[in-house]
């Protein structure tokens, strides 16, 4: 089955604080790619990163960091010294193939809240 | 560059009519692929289409359609309207095995 699992529903933090947000995928795929979106409350999905399961290097983006680990298929996200503007839902989304198409398998989704 | 345009934003319809929901995506961005959000089902595939034809359908009823035109814009339909079908409706764009990019959706209540 391919699914993904955001064990965390939603998590409070205050603002400066350091956050992780985890992500476990399954696939069967052996070449993949892995996305990270931003939910803000206006409902469009803000595309936060692609990274392909070849490269396990991990990648920071101003505040923000991602840890890829393809033996234990995790894909976790960090946001350092949080602000207030980062409260939204984050989804994790590995990209399946099948039938010659591709598609989004999204988590459930962190509500994250970040208070002053 | 316009991002990707969805229309309406917000609709209200009631049960046993039809919608149909649009979306222009980003220029030059041939794949148009359409999800249902909801509080309980989360983001949920609903199909893709790629130079006018669907390549991929998720599990989903017949009543659920779409197809795209040669400019690339899509149109997705619900026929026989149902209270479960209360959702945000996204659509995304994308090149080729690239990031897609999702519009703000269109937000149907059935009542």
């Amino acid at each position: 089955a391919q699914k993904v699992t955001q064990a965390q529903t939603e998590i409070s933090v205050v603002e400066k604080e350091d956050v992780t947000l985890d992500c476990v995928y399954e696939t069967r795929d052996t070449t993949y790619y892995l996305f990270w979106y931003k939910q803000p409350p206006s409902g469009e999905l803000v595309f936060l990163i692609r990274r392909n399961s070849f490269d396990e290097q991990n990648e920071i983006s101003g505040r923000y960091s991602w840890n890829f680990q393809k033996s234990t298929s995790s894909f976790n996200f960090t946001i350092t010294a949080s602000q207030v503007v980062d409260s939204a839902v984050y989804f994790c989304a590995p990209l399946m193939r099948g039938g010659g198409s591709e598609k989004l398998v999204f988590g459930k989704g962190t509500k994250l809240t970040v208070n002053p | 560059k316009a991002g990707v345009t969805q229309t309406p934003r917000y609709l209200i319809k009631t049960r046993g009519q039809q919608v149909t929901l649009s979306c222009s995506p980003i220029s030059g961005h041939r794949s148009v692929s359409w999800y249902q959000q909801t509080p309980g089902q989360g983001l949920q595939f609903l199909f893709e289409y790629f130079s006018e034809t669907q390549r991929n359908k998720g599990n989903f009823p017949g009543r659920f359609s779409g197809r795209q035109f040669s400019n690339s814009r899509s149109e997705m339909n619900v026929s026989t309207l149902e209270l479960g079908d209360s959702a945000l409706y996204l659509c995304a764009s994308s090149r080729e095995r690239r990031e897609l990019f999702f519009g703000e959706g269109s937000r149907l209540t059935v009542l």
